[in-house]
């Protein structure tokens, strides 16, 4: 069975503070890795990956995918209160373009 | 704002009753996503629609059902409500379902089975 799973569950930090986010997968027919924001209600997409070592950056934001280990990282640096959110890994497969999400981190940023 | 509209935004109801969630695509996308939110389980894939057919299911239980019009709009059809049905429930769009599409996520119905 393809399995996603995300840790920290969640975390707690202050503004200022760098975090990185775990995301390890266990899937059949592995093609790309996505990131997606949960704030209020809609996730909103923020990178996808497909070759492993290659870093995606989009301001404090980055994360980069290693495909022999099967896992993915985001790291969030200069934290901010509106960085707050429950951040989502997600897979897609070879097949089709459903993802199989993992739990979520919870990530509160305190000022 | 992700262009994908979700409507009743809230929805209350009695175990063992029908409810209707409704889901407008993007503009131009001809794929569209259910996926089931709910605590203890995280964000389920339920099933996508491509032009008006089906085209992958997921855990979407037998008392579940959806469709696809040809305005592209669709609906999820979810009867004998349980309690266990409460989650919030997306809807998601791409623009013709094919592998590595970034899908655009509507901001939800939360349903409430009482």
């Amino acid at each position: 069975e393809d399995k996603v799973v995300q840790s920290p569950l969640s975390l707690v930090v202050h503004e200022g503070d760098t975090v990185t986010l775990n995301c390890s997968y266990e899937v059949t027919n592995f093609r790309s890795l996505l990131w997606y924001k949960q704030e209020k209600k809609a996730p909103t997409f923020l990178f996808m990956l497909t070759s492993s070592g290659i870093e995606k950056k989009s301001g404090r934001l980055s994360s980069i995918l290693d495909k022999k280990e099967l896992f993915s990282i985001l790291n969030i640096t200069a934290t901010q209160t509106g960085d707050s959110a429950i951040y989502l890994c997600a897979v897609a497969l070879y097949a089709g373009n459903m993802l199989t999400f993992g739990g979520g981190t919870r990530l509160m940023v305190k000022p | 704002d992700s262009g994908v509209t979700q409507t009743p935004k809230h929805l209350i109801t009695a175990t063992g009753q029908r409810v209707t969630l409704r889901c407008s695509p993007r503009s131009g996308d001809l794929s569209v996503y259910w996926y089931q939110q709910s605590l203890d389980q995280g964000l389920q894939f339920l099933i996508q629609y491509y032009n008006g057919e089906e085209r992958a299911k997921g855990n979407i239980l037998e008392r579940f059902s959806a469709q696809q019009f040809p305005d592209l709009h669709s609906e999820l059809n979810l009867s004998s409500l349980e309690l266990g049905d409460s989650a919030l429930y997306f809807c998601a769009s791409s623009v013709v379902g094919a592998t590595n599409e970034k899908l655009f996520f509507g901001s939800g119905t939360q349903l409430s089975v009482l």
